[in-house]
């Protein structure tokens, strides 16, 4: 299994450019989720999904969309980047049944909006 | 609101024990899992705590007492490639959606 993978790696981004991060889980797992980590700090929940066909919003969902058309893919769009949105983005996964909380996490994208 | 809140950074040396704490202020948070990442890595998952208690798996035990809003992850036997920084995270609800704390870098010197 490759577990979760995320596409790019790094990414360079003019303000006002949009762009799509992409994300795959190979495990099955019900539960997706995108944070955004800014340089020394925590993890901020953006976007979730409970499973193919639902999202909904976490702490900073400003300025992002998400869909989930398929269990494995769960991707976050920028829809007018800006500077504010300079981090390292994160996807997770995990089974989302009751009592398993431990979530995988991707490599992370790094994103820079100039 | 929802927040956790933890100690910035945590000094120690090899083959010691350290204690990071964790405090939340919010109601509905079901459990407290803990989270290591090195530097340009990606979160892992430690440990999970459904319940009030200790959960030991091997070196990092793991602490929550609901009634005091408060958890904590002890590491024992601390060796250097401990140093990492360390995440608490609430689940609210009966549910994966995680709420991360702000986070304490631990540094292990030989």
């Amino acid at each position: 299994n490759a577990g979760v993978t995320q596409t790019p790696k790094f990414q360079v981004l003019k303000t006002g450019q949009s762009m799509t991060l992409q994300c795959a889980q190979d495990m099955n797992h019900e539960y997706m989720s995108w944070y955004r980590q800014d340089p020394g700090m925590g993890l901020r929940l953006i976007h979730y999904s409970v499973g193919a066909g639902i999202t909904d919003q976490g702490e900073v969902p400003n300025g992002y969309n998400v869909s989930r058309s398929t269990t494995e893919d769960f991707p976050l769009r920028l829809l007018s980047a800006a500077p504010s949105q300079t981090s390292v983005y994160f996807c997770a996964s995990s089974p989302g049944l009751a009592g398993s909380y431990e979530q995988y996490f991707g490599p992370g994208t790094r994103l820079t909006v100039t | 609101g929802q927040s956790l809140e933890q100690p910035s950074e945590v000094t120690a040396v090899e083959g010691a024990i350290v204690q990071i704490n964790c405090t939340y202020q919010t109601s509905g948070f079901y459990g407290l899992s803990w989270y290591q990442q090195h530097d340009g890595g990606a979160p892992t998952f430690l440990s999970y705590n459904a319940l009030d208690g200790l959960e030991e798996t091997g070196r990092f035990s793991s602490f929550l007492s609901r009634s005091d809003s408060y958890g904590y992850l002890l590491l024992q036997e601390l060796q250097m490639k401990d140093s990492a920084s360390y995440f608490c995270a609430g689940s609210l609800g009966n549910t994966d959606k995680l709420i991360f704390g702000t986070g304490t870098r631990l540094q292990v010197f030989p």
